[in-house]
């Protein structure tokens, strides 16, 4: 199982909305409504920040938001601040014995 | 609040064996589904398994499938991670993760959830 494609790097200045891609194949991405997106600050934990393509857990900010698009999944950061520099994962279900992948990571940049 | 609390993490040369603990707490851990998922060093993250709230069901990546074997203990609220003839390749940080909305029919997985808190991870390094 490959590891979804998503951007090295995306940066934006404070404000600003940026939009991180993920595209992986009709077997996972395109296959099932179970994206979800993680935030990792350096030496952190992975945080969930959406599920099932556009859902936001409670205490994430709404300036968060997900979509999807046959096979490429797209997370948006809207009024951009210094907090959301971070990296980000995005992970699908892929119905195989491996049973979730993840992303390639994109470093976000708030310059 | 939820923790989960990864533990026996270090150095171990190739070929030799290591087991991973998890101490949960914060919520009812006989209820969840936990994840093992790892993170080489300045790499990004590998699902390694899930094993089902009663522990009756495991599921593994193909890359740790015989070598690795994911266990719990209810009674303590306690995850294991047994890791089994390691390579070089599995040098990561391992965390437990617990699951959300996983649902499993007859060993068929009918809904998939999410990775919802995390551990703050145990560094396994596989070196000789």
């Amino acid at each position: 199982q490959s590891a979804l494609t998503q951007p090295a790097s995306v940066s934006g200045s404070p404000g600003q909305s940026i939009t991180i891609s993920c595209t992986g194949t009709s077997s996972d991405v395109g296959g099932y409504n179970y994206v979800s997106w993680y935030q990792q600050h350096p030496g952190k934990a992975p945080k969930l920040m959406i599920y099932d393509v556009n859902n936001r857990p409670s205490g994430v900010s709404n300036r968060f938001s997900g979509s999807k698009s046959g096979n490429t999944a797209s997370l948006t950061i809207s009024g951009l601040q210094a907090e959301d520099e971070a990296d980000y994962y995005c992970s699908s279900y892929t119905g195989s014995s491996t049973l979730a992948v993840f992303g390639t990571g994109t470093k976000v940049t708030v310059l | 609040q939820v923790q989960l609390v990864e533990s026996g993490g270090g150095v171990v040369q190739p070929g030799r064996s290591l087991r991973l603990s998890c101490a949960a707490s914060g919520f009812t851990f006989s209820g969840s589904g936990i994840h093992w998922v790892r993170q080489a060093p300045g790499k990004g993250l590998e699902w390694v398994s899930l094993i089902s709230s009663d522990g009756s069901l495991e599921y593994y990546a193909d890359s740790v499938k015989g070598r690795f074997t994911t266990s719990r203990d209810n009674s303590k609220s306690t995850l294991y991670l047994q890791m089994n003839s390691l390579r070089a390749e599995d040098t990561a940080v391992y965390y437990c993760v617990r699951d959300h909305s996983t649902r499993v029919v007859r060993g068929v997985i009918t809904q998939w959830g999410y990775f919802d808190c995390w551990g703050q991870g145990t560094l396994v390094t596989v070196s000789s």
